[in-house]
């Protein structure tokens, strides 16, 4: 089983439709998570942290089930700039700060 | 603002050549780390050090080394280059400890082995 597994999408959406991703981790040592986004053929840049209360930024939402060991994000009114590749990421604790990434789940917005 | 700068960005390699890519930052990072990325599929850890004189394995280290060379300097070696290492490699660095722990990616290295 995969340490970080993603829904496997590509999710094909027309502008201004809501899109929800989820993302699973296994190691419940994992202590911090975020979400990346990486535009074809470029670097993954970080979209947002993932907080124990869940957060917002602007359109987006993440959340966190900590005993489901569970991640979600939700992009709001989504523009076609919107569209990557979305990358769920765990940090584990302890001395290794491991950074661990999911597949990554596609997103094409359409108009 | 440098951030995690790679070298090289384009490499052709022949079966068995040898090759070492190099990556630097200058955010005062602890930690830092090797992936690969292959068509379609997401980062695969390759080696990690998670402060300076430590190094780790990831998920798929055969067929390469690493050298901490000092905290701003990481690099992966390629003994003896093989078709299948062809992918785009990623070098990152991190913070640690509770802070905000984000990584910061260099631009890629785009690498095929003949």
């Amino acid at each position: 089983r995969k340490e970080v597994e993603q829904d496997p999408g590509p999710f094909n959406v027309p502008e201004g439709a809501t899109v929800a991703f989820n993302c699973t981790y296994s190691n419940s040592a994992s202590q911090s998570f975020f979400w990346y986004r990486q535009d074809c053929r470029k670097e993954p840049k970080l979209l947002m942290s993932v907080y124990s209360s869940g957060n917002e930024d602007g359109r987006f939402t993440a959340q966190l089930n900590r005993a489901s060991q569970y991640i979600s994000l939700l992009i709001r009114d989504s523009k076609l700039s919107d569209s990557a590749t979305y990358l769920c990421v765990v940090r584990l604790s302890g001395g290794y700060n491991k950074l661990i990434f999911g597949a990554g789940t596609r997103l094409a917005v359409h108009p | 603002n440098a951030g995690v700068t790679q070298t090289p960005k384009f490499q052709v390699l022949k079966t068995g050549q040898s090759m070492t890519l190099q990556c630097a930052q200058d955010m005062n990072h602890n930690s830092m780390y090797w992936y690969r990325q292959d068509p379609g599929m997401g980062l695969r850890l390759i080696y990690y050090s998670a402060s300076e004189g430590t190094t780790d394995k990831g998920e798929v280290p055969n067929g390469y080394n690493v050298s901490r060379l000092n905290k701003r300097e990481f690099s992966l070696r390629l003994e003896s280059a093989a078709p299948s290492q062809t992918s785009v490699y990623f070098c990152a660095s991190s913070g640690m400890g509770q802070a905000k722990t984000e990584a910061f990616f260099g631009q890629g290295t785009r690498l095929t082995v003949v």
